[in-house]
């Protein structure tokens, strides 16, 4: 099994652009999640989905959007990037609410 | 409001003695879950252990236990044994039935040899 496979793992991006973080898993989990790890803090919650064609807005959703139209693919769109949204990425999905998330390895975005 | 504490942003422990990491919670719900993860320097994150909030034994897997006293709002996570690779940082995390997660700002431990 790949897990949760996330691309690109870097990418460096001008204040303005636009870009698409890809996120697909092949377990058949209903929850998925976009977190953002800014360096030395823990992970912020941007979006989640507790199914296809449902997701809601976490802790720091502002900039960003998702979509979920399959149980797979949980893309997380970033429009007019800006130097706040440097981060670390992570996408991570779970079967249940109460049970382990699997995460993808990352992406590594700066925005100059 | 959820938050996760974790009130110590490093820790320090010798190979083969036993580490305790803290975590507090704050949460008005009823029904959570409480994780622990694992971050390596190479940055991938390692699902250690789970506490429900109904449960009432503490989780144990493997060196891992955690100290859950509900109560207090604290789910310590405590590492037996330590091995030069448990340096790392470590991540509390809570999670609700609608999905919903919050996360500490970890603790990174160093194993000393």
């Amino acid at each position: 099994n790949a897990g949760v496979t996330q691309t690109p793992k870097f990418r460096i991006l001008k204040i303005g652009q636009s870009m698409t973080l890809q996120c697909t898993q092949d377990m058949n989990h209903n929850y998925m999640y976009w977190y953002r790890q800014d360096p030395g803090m823990g992970l912020k919650l941007i979006y989640y989905s507790v199914g296809a064609g449902i997701t809601d807005k976490g802790e720091v959703p502002n900039g960003y959007n998702v979509s979920r139209s399959t149980t797979e693919d949980f893309p997380l769109r970033l429009e007019l990037a800006a130097p706040s949204q440097t981060s670390v990425y992570f996408c991570a999905s779970s079967y249940h609410w109460n049970t382990e998330a699997f995460f993808g390895q990352g992406t590594r975005l700066t925005v100059v | 409001a959820q938050k996760i504490t974790q009130t110590q942003p490093g820790m320090f422990v010798q190979e083969k003695e036993a580490v305790t990491l803290d975590c507090t919670y704050d949460t008005s719900d009823q029904s959570y879950g409480l994780f622990w993860y694992k971050q390596p320097s190479s940055g991938e994150m390692i699902f250690l252990i789970y506490q429900g909030s109904y449960d009432e034994q503490n989780a144990t897997e493997g060196r891992y236990s955690l100290n859950f006293q509900k109560a207090r709002k604290s789910a310590n996570l405590v590492i037996s044994a330590s091995q030069l690779g448990d340096s790392a940082m470590y991540f509390c995390a809570m999670r609700f039935n609608a999905g919903k997660s919050t996360f500490g700002d970890g603790t990174t431990l160093t194993v000393k040899p």
